[in-house]
Formats: C-alpha cells, sequence, structure tokens
C-alpha cells in the first residue's frame, strides 16, 4: 500500500514570489509520482508525473518538481506565481503494477494575492 | 492531452431517484476508468475501478449495489446512484486511462444534490 504526505494544507503567497509544495511518500514497491491541480468545481488537472529518468520534472504552467528517493520526497516548485495560480494542489503516486491506482494526498490550498 | 468527458456537470434529484453519470475518453481507448468521490475541502476517494468489458471492482466500504458502474466500451462508463439519499450529494470524478499508459486523465466532475 502506499501513503502520501502533503506538509502544508495551506500555502498563502503573493504574486510573483517563488513557491514550493512539499509531498512526502511512503510505499513498499516503486511508484510513479504525480501533481494534479484542481482550479474551483472542476476536474484535476494533470501538472507533471515522473516515472524514471532525471529527478527534475518540468511540467505546465511554469510548474517544476524535484524526485528525491533517499527522502521519498516529491515537492513541487514555481519560481514566480499569478494570480491565476490560486487552486487546490494534490499530490498522488502509484504503483508500477497494471492497476495503476492513485493514492492522493490530502491537498494543499495556494491562495495567490496581489 | 487526452481529454475527458462528464455529463452532466450538475444534477439535482429528488431522494428516491436514480442519477446516471456518464465518463467518455474523447481522443483515446480507456481500457481503465476509475470513480472517485470528492466531499469539500478534502481529497479523492476512490470509489471503483472498472475495466473495459468486466465488471467493477469496488473499494472497500462502497455499496455495489448502490453505485452501479457499467464500462461497456473503450470509451464510456456509466455511475448510477441508484435510489439516492441526501447524504449521496458530493461531487463526482472519473478517470481513464488507456493501457500500458500510467497516467490518468480525469473528467470535469459532476456535481450531485439530492434533495
Amino acid at each position: 500500500a502506499q501513503s502520501v504526505t502533503q506538509l502544508d494544507s495551506q500555502v498563502p503567497v503573493f504574486e510573483e514570489a517563488p513557491v514550493e509544495l512539499r509531498c512526502n511518500y511512503s510505499s513498499s514497491v516503486s511508484v510513479y509520482l504525480f501533481w494534479y491541480v484542481q482550479y474551483p468545481n472542476q476536474g484535476l488537472q494533470l501538472l507533471l508525473k515522473y516515472l524514471s529518468g532525471s529527478t527534475l520534472v518540468k511540467g505546465i504552467n511554469g510548474f517544476e518538481a524535484e524526485f528525491n528517493k533517499s527522502q521519498t520526497s516529491f515537492h513541487l516548485r514555481k519560481p514566480s506565481v499569478h494570480i491565476s495560480d490560486t487552486a487546490e494542489y494534490f499530490c498522488a503516486v502509484s504503483p508500477r503494477s497494471n492497476d495503476y491506482k492513485l493514492s492522493f494526498g490530502a491537498g494543499t490550498t495556494v491562495t495567490v494575492r496581489a | 492531452g487526452a481529454v475527458v468527458s462528464q455529463h452532466p456537470s450538475r444534477v439535482i434529484c429528488k431522494s428516491g431517484t436514480s442519477v446516471k453519470i456518464e465518463c467518455r475518453s474523447l481522443d483515446f481507448q480507456a481500457t481503465t476508468m476509475f470513480w472517485y468521490r470528492q466531499f469539500p475541502k478534502q481529497s479523492l476517494m476512490l470509489m471503483a475501478t472498472s475495466n473495459e468489458g468486466s465488471k467493477a471492482t469496488y473499494e472497500q466500504g462502497v455499496e455495489k449495489d448502490k453505485f452501479l458502474i457499467n464500462h461497456a466500451s473503450l470509451t464510456l462508463s456509466t455511475l448510477t446512484v441508484t435510489s439516492a439519499h441526501p447524504e449521496d450529494s458530493s461531487f463526482y470524478i472519473c478517470s481513464a486511462r488507456e493501457w500500458g499508459e500510467e497516467t490518468q486523465y480525469f473528467g470535469p466532475g459532476t456535481r450531485l444534490l439530492v434533495l
């Protein structure tokens, strides 16, 4: 089984400031790692994913994340946020197996202020 | 990118009636579809996994007779909430995955309100 911990439930940040959202996971098997964003009353949109290879992954909208196997972390960063980045962010993992079931963290609410 | 649609986006129904929600993959063949439930300010809770042509696999605590799932084609899965009650009011989200792909693509969600 897998579990995901998002260390910050709410992150307020000023426009054009950097932001980091922390995610740690535990699993007895190898996993794939994902970050999704959810805007109000909408479904989830894939921001980025780590499957293999380079541990620094770049995604859409200027986001990037770094996989750290020894620390079992997959933190999400953006160097300069916009008002439009206000949303809920979910970290998720799935086992490298046929069912690919996702286990989600509790989510981090990012509020960007002018 | 892969697109998943859901219909309807919102539905209001009376207690005791049944509601059907459709989930479609628009530009790929979804061999596996997942149904989630999300309560306000909370994360997604997986309800069931369905593979095309097979019976759905339900997560522990989810009533299979209450939440009927059909995945009859590679582009369509349906969730029917039978004899809905106010406690079934929630945001239901589906996702779809193509065979051999590790990524799930999510629909926009359906807001169900049972009066």
